[in-house]
């Protein structure tokens, strides 16, 4: 059984401070996803990285695959409080036919 | 066009009773997972079904079953309530083929409470 271990599980910070959120595993993905949801909603996918050593931008959050593929790290710079969710990082085999396998969420909170 | 809809959004049972969830996938999406997201928790998997059969089971017991229909959308059946069931159920769909990565598009939740 694959399994991703995401720390830390809760981080509460002040609006403007920059935070790394990690995503381990001792399996190798063939993809790495990372979601974030909302109270009362699904997750939605923020970015999938692929290739390992990769690393994807998105405004202010910059994610990286680590080169073994068994890794990831989401960091945020400037936190506002918009970006106040449950962050979980997902990760993709490579039998096409394994489920996509969740990690328990990194609960951010950034207070204004 | 729409998302994934997924019905009822919240519902309470009592130990023992069965529930079923439903979820319509976005329009032209073949594949259809189930989760359970207990709070505090990231979503577990439960079933993946794509062109109406069954490609992945998680770790759950036999009490848990879920079906596809010809349209693709879904139900999963709960039977035999047990307060440890009380959780938010997560569909979600896939545009990609079996067997190719892609984003999974998640529906709001069905949120069951067993009393």
């Amino acid at each position: 059984t694959q399994l991703l271990e995401q720390s830390p599980q809760f981080l509460s910070i002040q609006e403007g401070e920059n935070l790394t959120v990690y995503c381990n595993s001792s399996s190798v993905f063939s993809s790495l996803q990372w979601y974030r949801q909302e109270p009362g909603e699904g997750p939605v996918l923020l970015v999938t990285v692929v290739t390992g050593g990769e690393v994807k931008k998105l405004k202010r959050l910059t994610f990286q695959f680590g080169d073994a593929r068994k890794d990831s790290s989401l960091h945020i710079t400037a936190a506002q409080p918009g970006d106040t969710g449950l962050y979980l990082c997902a990760g993709d085999g490579f039998a096409g036919n394994t489920p996509l396998v969740f990690g328990k969420g990194t609960r951010l909170s950034v207070i204004a | 066009d729409a998302g994934v809809t997924q019905s009822p959004t919240h519902l309470i049972k009592t130990r023992g009773q069965q529930v079923t969830l439903r979820c319509s996938p976005i329009s032209g999406h073949k594949s259809v997972s189930w989760y359970q997201q207990v709070l505090g928790q990231g979503p577990q998997f439960i079933f993946q079904y794509y062109e109406k059969e069954e490609r992945g089971r998680g770790n759950f017991p036999d009490r848990f079953s879920a079906r596809q229909f010809p349209n693709y959308s879904s139900e999963l059946n709960v039977n035999a309530l047990l307060l440890g069931d009380s959780a938010l159920y997560l569909c979600a769909s896939r545009k990609t083929p079996w067997g190719r990565t892609g984003e999974l598009f998640f529906g709001e939740g069905s949120r069951l409470t067993v009393l």
